[in-house]
């Protein structure tokens, strides 16, 4: 089954305490892209990966940092965790074509960071 | 740099009538138009896209949306909503040059009620 995955689904930790939220898709997806869902501001884009060793920031980057060593994994790195990185973050896959330009989610990784 | 405009934070409709949501975009150049659906607990589903040809565009579960270059809109209707229609929809938009960034408006709540 094509799919996004994401882990873990929740997550609650301590502020500075280092976190990896894993995703891997098995679509062979050149591009990649993490996303945070916040009330009342829609998803905002943190990072995205046009491919293998290709990475760059969105629109809110500042506190993560990504890697994109193969191509279907590209996991999300809190190096210090804050509280205002609560959130629900999701990440996304699609090819690099006109025709089948949609992106496919996870099903998110709900973050609490107390 | 493109955004997407939801005006309404929720809509209600009586089951059996139709619905629609709206959306509006600003981007340079010719738009890549998405819709996706978001249930609770759930990642976002891809409900449609526009990329070019005809302005009114079909999707799943009987959706569908007409694309409106003049007013720069992308509406999203069903002629005859389901109770499980309810859910949080979400507007979407991918400029020409732009596959890195895929930027989403603030979301619309749909509440059908039986």
């Amino acid at each position: 089954e094509a799919q996004v995955t994401q882990n873990p689904r929740y997550l609650i930790t301590v502020t500075g305490k280092k976190l990896t939220v894993t995703c891997s898709q098995n679509m062979n997806h050149e591009y990649m892209s993490w996303y945070r869902q916040d009330p009342g501001l829609g998803l905002r884009q943190i990072y995205y990966s046009m491919n293998v060793e290709v990475t760059d920031k969105g629109d809110v980057p500042e506190g993560y940092k990504v890697s994109r060593k193969e191509k279907r994994n590209f996991p999300l790195i809190l190096e210090s965790p804050s509280p205002n990185q609560t959130s629900l973050y999701f990440c996304a896959s699609s090819l690099v074509s006109v025709d089948t330009i949609e992106a496919f989610f996870g099903q998110g990784t709900r973050l609490t960071v107390v | 740099a493109q955004s997407v405009a939801q005006p309404e934070d929720q809509v209600n409709v009586a089951e059996g009538n139709p619905l629609t949501v709206k959306c509006t975009y600003s981007v340079s150049g010719n738009p890549y138009l998405f819709w996706y659906v978001q249930y609770p607990n759930r990642g976002l589903q891809f409900l449609l896209k526009y990329i070019t040809g005809d302005n009114l565009v079909k999707g799943s579960y009987g959706f569908e949306a007409e694309f409106n270059k003049s007013q720069t809109s992308f509406h999203l209707k069903k002629p005859s909503a389901l109770v499980s229609d309810s859910a949080l929809y979400f507007c979407a938009v991918r400029g020409p040059t732009g596959f890195q960034k895929l930027v989403f408006g603030t979301g619309t709540r749909l509440l059908v009620s039986p």
